[in-house]
Order: structure tokens, then C-alpha cells, then sequence
């Protein structure tokens, strides 16, 4: 099966640097996701990792290795909005699947 | 910004009553999915749709559960005799393409009584 694991939980400061890290028990997949998840609502697409390396969209970076099956979501100069859980997700496969896999998210608290 | 459109935002419903989730994807959008997250856990795959069949279930979407797309926008859930532990909220997505990140839908909060 697909094992993603996350912290359950952190806690960063305003205006601070946090790094979220993720590591998956799956092969064979297209590509590494991050979304955001606010209480109550929906998920929403952060970044995308295909290849391994860094990509870097504003305030929010996503790395991944494959061959550490290992992923980090950096998250900059930390905005009390950015208080929401964060959702690793790996998928589709690359064998013709077509489900993502989430993991059960980390939740992020920002303080002032 | 385009965006999915789930109705209705809550339903309750008795245990052993139908139910139909409704969802209207962005129009380009060629693939379609629906997921489940019952409070307090993960978000959990239950079926993906293409070319106007089913491309992938999950062991969650049994024999109770049927999809379908009945004309060029909507694309329905239905859940034929719903159960206590099907109260989840239930999030429609849809992408461009199979690799692309997913655009959700608001949910719908379905509560079993």
C-alpha cells in the first residue's frame, strides 16, 4: 500500500521560517502535491513537484527526492493566515492510475 | 478565478435513505474525482471519471455508491442506502489533466441520522 507520513502538528511564529517534511512508502508515482487546508473548507492546490529538486512559487517552496522518498513544503515570512493544516499528497501512479493519495495533513498553528 | 461548484453545502438524511451529491467541474476539465474526509481524518479517494466512465475506484466505493455525468456539466454522487459512517464531507475536484493538481470544490457536509 501507500504510507505517507507527516507531523500531526507545529507551531511557528509570525514572520518566521517553517518547514513542513513529509516521507511516503509508495513508488511509481507522477508526481509529488502540496495543498492547504483551512478548517472547514476545502483543499487547495500549493505546488507540484514532478522531478527532484526544489521549486519555489512566492512565500511557499516544495521540495522533493525520490530516492529518499522525502518531501518539504518551506513556508517564509509566516502570515497568521497561514494557520491551516497541510496535506502531502503523492499520485497518480505511473502505471496508469489516476487517484492522488493524501496523508492525514499537518497542522500548522502561527503566532503572533 | 474558475472554480467547482457543489450543491447542496449540508444535507441531512436518514440512515437507509438515498442521497445525490451534485458537483458542476470547470468547464475544461477533463477529469473528475470525489473524496471523502470524515471529521477529524484524512481525505480519502473514492472514485475518479474519464471519458465518461469510472477510471479508478477505491474499496470505499462499494456496491452503495454510483457516479455519473448526465449531461455536459454535472457530475453526481449518489449514495443508494446511506449508512451512519457515511457522514463525511464529500469534496468533488476536477483537473485539466491526469498529472495536474486537483481544484476542489467547497464540499458537502452530509450528516446520517
Amino acid at each position: 500500500g501507500q504510507n505517507i507520513d507527516q507531523p500531526t502538528e507545529m507551531t511557528a511564529t509570525e514572520g518566521a521560517i517553517v518547514q513542513i517534511n513529509c516521507t511516503y512508502q509508495t513508488s511509481g508515482f507522477n508526481g509529488l502535491f502540496w495543498y492547504q487546508q483551512h478548517a472547514g473548507e476545502a483543499p487547495t492546490f500549493l505546488s507540484y513537484n514532478v522531478l527532484d529538486g526544489l521549486e519555489e512559487k512566492g512565500r511557499f517552496s516544495s521540495f522533493l527526492s525520490r530516492s529518499k522518498g522525502y518531501s518539504y513544503l518551506l513556508l517564509k515570512e509566516l502570515q497568521m493566515k497561514d494557520s491551516a493544516s497541510y496535506l502531502c499528497a503523492v499520485g497518480p501512479s505511473n502505471t496508469g492510475g489516476f487517484k492522488t493519495i493524501f496523508g492525514a495533513g499537518t497542522r500548522l498553528f502561527v503566532k503572533a | 478565478e474558475p472554480e467547482v461548484t457543489q450543491t447542496p453545502s449540508h444535507q441531512v438524511t436518514q440512515m437507509g435513505q438515498e442521497v445525490i451529491l451534485r458537483c458542476v467541474p470547470i468547464s475544461n476539465h477533463l477529469y473528475f474525482y470525489w473524496y471523502r474526509q470524515i471529521l477529524g481524518q484524512k481525505v480519502e479517494f473514492l472514485v475518479s471519471f474519464y471519458n465518461n466512465e469510472i477510471s479508478e475506484k477505491s474499496e470505499i466505493f462499494d456496491d452503495q455508491f454510483s457516479v455519473e455525468r448526465p449531461d455536459g456539466s454535472n457530475f453526481t454522487l449518489k449514495i443508494r442506502s446511506t449508512k451512519l459512517e457515511d457522514s463525511a464531507m464529500y469534496f468533488c475536484a476536477s483537473s485539466a489533466s491526469r498529472q495536474y493538481g486537483y481544484t476542489f470544490g467547497s464540499g458537502t457536509r452530509l450528516t446520517v441520522v
